[in-house]
């Protein structure tokens, strides 16, 4: 079965602080992993995949496969970094649905 | 970008009445669009698949009779709450997957800004 785990509701940071949100997943086989942003008031948005191995917004996730986790970092958290932060999983067969975890409100604290 | 909308944004009925929520992806296509929702301060619950042309897939302990799905087209994927109840009161939210990968090649979902359902 496919499952994110996100262990940590909300995590609150100084402003300049690193941050590092937590996820990791289970599944069976090779899973996409992505980081979706929700800010205040907005859609749901893709921050990034670990595809694409980038960084957005001064935000890195590296996939561990032995450690089945996906963590997101950055190394100095900016006050508009304030938000709802979900990892998802889609499987790797055919047009699988995204599941996500349950989040992590990140406050970034000036 | 790729941007997907939902009509309407709110909206309040009174019970046992039925409520049709659109979807739509406007400037792609979209032969998928899944459906979710969300309670106040939780994560997003996968209710249904929608496939162009095709039957919706419902995940396990959602009512299909309840929930109806139509994707009539590849750019618009409805969600009609049928007889609705109080208890079906939540955000309802919508996300079409990009199947040509606008983004570099990438297959990449987008998500409407939700739908507010009250029912009184």
């Amino acid at each position: 079965a496919q499952r994110v785990t996100q262990p940590e509701k909300l995590l609150s940071v100084f402003k300049g602080a690193p941050v590092e949100l937590k996820c990791n997943y289970s599944y069976s086989g090779s899973p996409e992993l992505f980081w979706y942003v929700q800010y205040s008031r907005q859609r749901l948005q893709l921050l990034l995949r670990h595809i694409s191995r980038e960084s957005i917004k001064g935000f890195t996730a590296d996939l561990n496969k032995g450690e089945t986790s996906f963590h997101l970092k950055k190394p100095f958290a900016q006050e508009e970094d304030s938000a709802m932060y979900y990892c998802a999983l889609k499987g790797n067969s055919g047009n699988t649905p995204l599941v996500f975890g349950k989040g992590t409100r990140l406050s970034v604290i000036a | 970008g790729a941007v997907v909308s939902q009509h309407p944004s709110w909206v309040i009925c009174k019970s046992g009445t039925s409520v049709k929520i659109e979807c739509r992806s406007l400037d792609f296509q979209a032969t998928t669009m899944f459906w979710y929702r969300q309670f106040p301060k939780q994560s997003l619950m996968l209710m249904a698949t929608s496939n162009e042309g095709s039957k919706a897939t419902y995940e396990q302990g959602v009512e299909k009779d309840k929930f109806l799905i139509n994707h009539a087209s590849l750019t618009l994927s409805t969600l009609t709450v049928t007889s609705a109840h109080p208890e079906d009161s939540s955000f309802y939210i919508c996300s079409a997957r990009d199947s040509l990968g606008l983004a570099g090649g990438l297959v990449t979902q987008y998500f409407g800004p939700g739908t507010r359902l009250t029912v009184l």
